[in-house]
Parts: C-alpha cells; structure tokens; sequence
C-alpha cells in the first residue's frame, strides 16, 4: 500500500510569487490533514478535510492560503502571493474516518524556501 | 490553550547508552499522548501512544507512561542504537477532537558508535 505521497519535496521560490503543494493521501482515506514546521519549531495544525469538506480550517494562518481537495481524494495547498515567514516544511497526514486518535499517518513534507 | 514543551536538542549518545526526552503538557481534561518520529527522508511515523493516565505505550524498545500529576509523557529506551538516531516529536490530542495534534518542537537523537 502506497502511502501518504507530497509534491515537491522542495520548492525555492520568491517573495510574491504563488507555489501550490500537492498531497495524494493513502487511498481510502477520508481525513486529510495538512501540518507546517516553521524553522525549529513545533509542528501546527492548518486544517483538516473529510472528503471534499473543511473540517476544521482554524490553523489557516491567512487568506494567502487555500486548501482544496476535489474529489475527496487529492489536496492542495496553494500559497499566494508566498511572504518570507511561509518558509517552513509543510506536512499532509491521513487516516481513515474511525481509526484511533491520533494515529496519523505522515508524508515526507514539502519545504518551501521564500526568498 | 494547549501546549506541548519537550527537552531541547540535539541529543548525542554512543550506541547503548540509555535515553530519556522530556515532555510535558498543558491540556484541560484527558488528552491523548504520543510520540511521533522522523527518520532521514521519511514523514513522520506513530511510535507510541497512550489514552489515560497511567497507561504505558510501548513500541521497537521505546517506552513513555502517561503521568497526569506531574503532566509528564517522557520517551525512555534502555539501549540505544544508531539505527535509532532521528527527531522525535512528543504530541497530544485533546479528548473529543479527533486527531487533531498539537506538538512540541521535536528532539533531535544522533546516535554514535
């Protein structure tokens, strides 16, 4: 089983331009989470889809963010126009609707570098 | 709000030496606690968890208890191995709000020969 992949492992991009991360979570994976590690610091919570739906948006730093998952299988995360302090390792997890709290499971993270 | 504070790193060992990475928690009511880890070029996997007070979770040697009088969750393995040298992450999940985690900064292990 394929598990949670995430597009680009890396993206180098300027001040003002757009950069749009992409999470395949594993398949049949209602809940989808989207995590960011700022530079030494903890791991904070974005927000989190079941299917297609916003579960829960409140970590969603500003409106330069957009999350979208059409579909319900897929996500994006779209920042524009990116500003220095979004440097960082963004994470995507998933799990399946009723598997125990907690038990997440991880892609590798897209670090995105704002110049 | 909810918190989680672990022990800054890096943390360096030679191989069997024993660890210990401090944790502890600001949560209201029972939350959920659990050690995630990071190995080089992988996301982060569950390494051990436990739901209420007391409770051990245990995983690969690992071992952290549950201690809510001292809000404490610290990650213990008696004999570590380089194999083991990754970031660790200790988080908790608040009753009732599904897997919605809140972390702690993350400890870096470097194990040596």
């Amino acid at each position: 089983e394929a598990g949670v992949t995430q597009f680009p492992s890396h993206s180098v991009i300027e001040k003002g331009q757009t950069v749009t991360l992409r999470c395949d979570p594993i398949s049949g994976h209602d809940n989808l989470y989207w995590y960011r590690r700022v530079m030494g610091k903890e791991i904070k919570f974005l927000l989190h889809f079941v299917k297609e739906s916003k579960q829960d948006e409140s970590g969603m730093p500003n409106n330069r963010f957009l999350a979208e998952r059409t579909g319900g299988t897929y996500s994006t995360l779209k920042v524009q126009p990116a500003e220095l302090e979004d440097s960082g390792v963004y994470f995507c997890a998933s799990t399946r609707q009723g598997l125990g709290t907690g038990e997440l499971f991880f892609g590798e993270g897209s670090r995105l570098t704002v110049l | 709000g909810n918190s989680v504070t672990q022990m800054e790193g890096p943390v360096t060992l030679s191989e069997e030496a024993f660890l210990t990475i401090n944790c502890t928690y600001t949560a209201t009511g029972y939350p959920s606690l659990f050690w995630y880890v990071q190995y080089p070029g992988e996301g982060l996997q569950l390494l051990l968890k436990a739901t209420k007070a007391d409770d051990k979770g245990s995983n690969k040697g690992f071992e952290a208890t549950y201690r809510k009088e001292t809000t404490s969750f610290h990650l213990e393995k008696g004999s570590v191995q380089v194999s083991d040298s990754a970031v660790y992450f200790c988080a908790l999940s608040p009753p009732g709000t599904a897997s919605k985690l809140t972390f702690g900064t993350g400890t870096r292990l470097q194990v040596t020969l």
